[in-house]
């Protein structure tokens, strides 16, 4: 079965100070996906990145940089020199490589970027 | 660039009533998804529609839930009696299978009374 954990419930950072999210999942398959999502308080699911299993290639985009591991089966998000604009709830995910496959999200991160 | 959209934004509904979520996905999408998210908890998956059919559902989606595609463009979500529970906000999205990402829509605010 397919499994996401974000283990950091909600996380509270002074502006300016970098901070990383974590994410771990599970899945059998060989070929999967994985995704970063934001939530601002206005609810809608904001789409950061998506990278596949064969792409082990740390991404930097900005401030914000991917770190995928697939030893650790971790793909950890970090965002640098934060703004208080960045508060919201991050969510980490997972689809397989069938054309139809769902999305598996974790519990998510809240993050709170204090001023 | 073209987005999925849905309506409403908000709906409030009596208990027991019978509520229709509707979503247009992106036009040249072939497949379609419905999502849940209770307040403060993760996003979960309803169900897949691939080809007029249900490719997957969740064991959340029982009975009181259907999907439809009823023009070829508009994709819906009814509940025939809502319950307290099911106040969340509902997310549609599509994608073009494959490798390709799913789009997500706004959501809609689902609240029962």
């Amino acid at each position: 079965a397919q499994k996401v954990t974000q283990a950091q419930t909600e996380i509270s950072v002074v502006e300016k100070e970098d901070v990383t999210l974590d994410c771990v999942y599970e899945t059998r398959d060989t070929t999967y996906y994985l995704f970063w999502y934001k939530q601002p308080p206005s609810g809608e699911l904001v789409f950061l990145i998506r990278r596949n299993s064969f792409d082990e290639q740390n991404e930097i985009s900005g401030r914000y940089s991917w770190n995928f591991q697939k030893s650790t089966s971790s793909f950890n998000f970090t965002i640098t020199a934060s703004q208080v604009v960045d508060s919201a709830v991050y969510f980490c995910a997972l689809t397989g490589r069938n054309r139809d496959d769902k999305i598996i999200f974790g519990k998510g991160t809240r993050l709170h970027i204090l001023p | 660039e073209p987005e999925v959209t849905q309506t409403p934004s908000h709906q409030v509904t009596q208990m027991g009533q019978e509520v229709i979520l509707r979503c247009v996905p992106i036009s040249n999408h072939l497949y379609f998804y419905w999502y849940r998210q209770i307040l403060g908890q993760k996003v979960e998956f309803l169900v897949s529609f691939y080809n007029n059919e249900i490719s997957e559902k969740s064991e959340i989606f029982d009975d009181q839930f259907s999907v439809e595609r009823p023009d070829g463009s508009n994709f819906t979500l009814k509940i025939r009696s809502t319950k307290l529970e099911d106040s969340a906000m509902y997310f549609c999205a599509s994608g073009r299978g494959g490798n390709q990402p799913q789009h997500f829509g706004d959501g809609t605010r689902l609240s029962i009374l």
